[in-house]
């Protein structure tokens, strides 16, 4: 079976640092990654996505994640915070043989201070 | 392209009733999923259409059924409410089927049950 674990419920950064939300996930087969953002009162959005073709894969808005297999991890990193930035941000896996077609991750919401 | 859209934005309902969501993908998209957020569950799968067939369907009770039509939109019917059934409901379509695909959301329909 398949599961996602986001380290952190709640992450407060300073605008200007560093930006690591931590994803760790379960999987019997390569699984597809996903990280999405949702602003309040929004839907998801994709930030990136790993399918097997680089480890490292650049998104939107300057965010980035690593595929470590060995760690099963796909953090989710910004070099710099921006004020916008502030929202919940989900990690998703997909491609086991569980019924349900993504599983998401309990999410984190990320706060930036001034 | 226009994006994925859900109606009603906002429902309020009583125990008891039935209510029905309505959600349209973007245009050339033949998978639409559902799925239902609350705070304490966080973001949990429905159910997935493909080409009018449901392909996948979550650990939810018989009184939340679905189904899509021939241009692919889809509705989500919930029977017999109770109040945990109040919850943001999200719909997402993707090209096709298969794990890697990106699900893009719609802006949700907020459900609450008095």
């Amino acid at each position: 079976a398949q599961s996602v674990t986001q380290l952190g419920s709640h992450v407060s950064v300073s605008e200007g640092a560093l930006v690591l939300l931590r994803c760790n996930y379960s999987s019997s087969v390569p699984p597809y990654l996903f990280w999405y953002v949702q602003y309040p009162n929004q839907g998801l959005q994709l930030l990136l996505k790993y399918t097997s073709a680089a480890t490292l894969v650049k998104g939107i808005n300057g965010f980035e994640a690593e595929f470590k297999k060995s760690e099963t991890s796909f953090h989710l990193t910004k070099p710099s915070a921006h004020m916008s930035d502030a929202a919940e941000y989900f990690c998703a896996v997909s491609g086991g043989s569980s019924a349900s077609k993504i599983i998401f991750g309990s999410g984190t919401r990320l706060s930036i201070r001034p | 392209k226009a994006g994925v859209t859900q109606t009603p934005r906002y429902l309020i309902k009583t125990r008891g009733q039935q209510v029905t969501l309505s959600c349209s993908p973007i245009s050339g998209h033949r998978s639409v999923s559902w799925y239902q957020q609350t705070p304490g569950q966080g973001l949990q799968f429905l159910f997935e259409y493909f080409s009018e067939t449901q392909r996948n369907k979550g650990n939810f009770p018989g009184r939340f059924s679905g189904r899509q039509f021939s241009n692919s939109r889809s509705e989500m019917n919930v029977s017999t409410l109770e109040l945990g059934d109040s919850a943001l409901y999200l719909c997402a379509s993707s090209w096709d089927s298969s794990a890697e695909e990106t699900q893009y959301f719609g802006p949700g329909t907020r459900l609450l049950v008095l």
